[in-house]
């Protein structure tokens, strides 16, 4: 139980172009869902936090317009890098927990290898 | 506010050695602890966990104990495999906003 996926796994797009990911909970309704960004060979930064319904909440220093994210769902949850540049190119996961039951753990995706060439 | 120091790394074993990583918190109130392995290229997944003090958390052999009186939750495996070749972090949770702040992640390497 607990299963997050995310797609795509991988992506290049070009410079100035957006990008969408969505990040799912399979079989359980996420009410909050996390997105990290991870750089080669450091730990997760935490960007933003949703809770279905309502706007995300952005950690200090991430651009919210950059960066938008939408939890339309109890189960989906979707990341757009708009206007990407090369310094955009990450790995970036989410994570997602659930109601009272799941203990407010946070379940992970397999992460999406953003490229912007 | 909250924070999570684990050993740095790259840890580097042969295969059936003994494994510490060692991991020290700061938190106010009552933290839930965690291990994540993260695989290469891959996200990351729970190793095991625990959410109060004495607590043990075990899974695959690796097993870590919550001791409050030293705020640490440091991993161990008696006997690592070359499938246990991974990025380790160590995190926390608190109460207070359900943000998991992470350690910096330490790369064990083990080999035949």
């Amino acid at each position: 139980g607990a299963v997050v996926s995310q797609h795509p796994s991988w992506v290049i797009c070009k410079s100035g172009t957006s990008v969408k990911i969505e990040c799912r909970s399979l079989d359980f309704q996420a009410t909050t869902m996390f997105w990290y960004r991870q750089f080669p060979k450091q730990s997760l930064m935490l960007m933003a936090t949703s809770n279905e319904g309502s706007k995300a909440t952005y950690e200090q220093g991430v651009e919210k317009d950059k960066f938008l994210i939408n939890h339309a769902s109890l189960t989906l949850s979707t990341l757009t890098v708009t206007s990407a540049h090369p310094e955009d190119s990450s790995f970036y996961i989410c994570s997602a927990s659930g109601r009272e039951g799941l203990g407010y753990e946070q379940y992970f995706g397999p992460g999406t290898r953003l490229t912007v060439t | 506010g909250n924070s999570v120091t684990q050993m740095e790394g790259p840890v580097t074993l042969s295969e059936e050695a003994f494994l510490t990583i060692n991991c020290t918190y700061t938190a106010t109130g009552y933290p839930s602890l965690f291990w994540y392995v993260q695989y290469p290229g891959e996200g990351l997944q729970l190793l095991l966990k625990a959410t109060k003090a004495d607590d043990k958390g075990s899974n695959k052999g690796f097993e870590a104990t919550y001791r409050k009186e030293t705020t640490s939750f440091h991993l161990e495996k008696g006997s690592v495999q070359v499938s246990d070749s991974a990025v380790y972090f160590c995190a926390l949770l608190t109460g207070s906003n359900y943000k998991l702040t992470f350690g910096k992640g330490t790369l064990l390497t083990v080999n035949p």
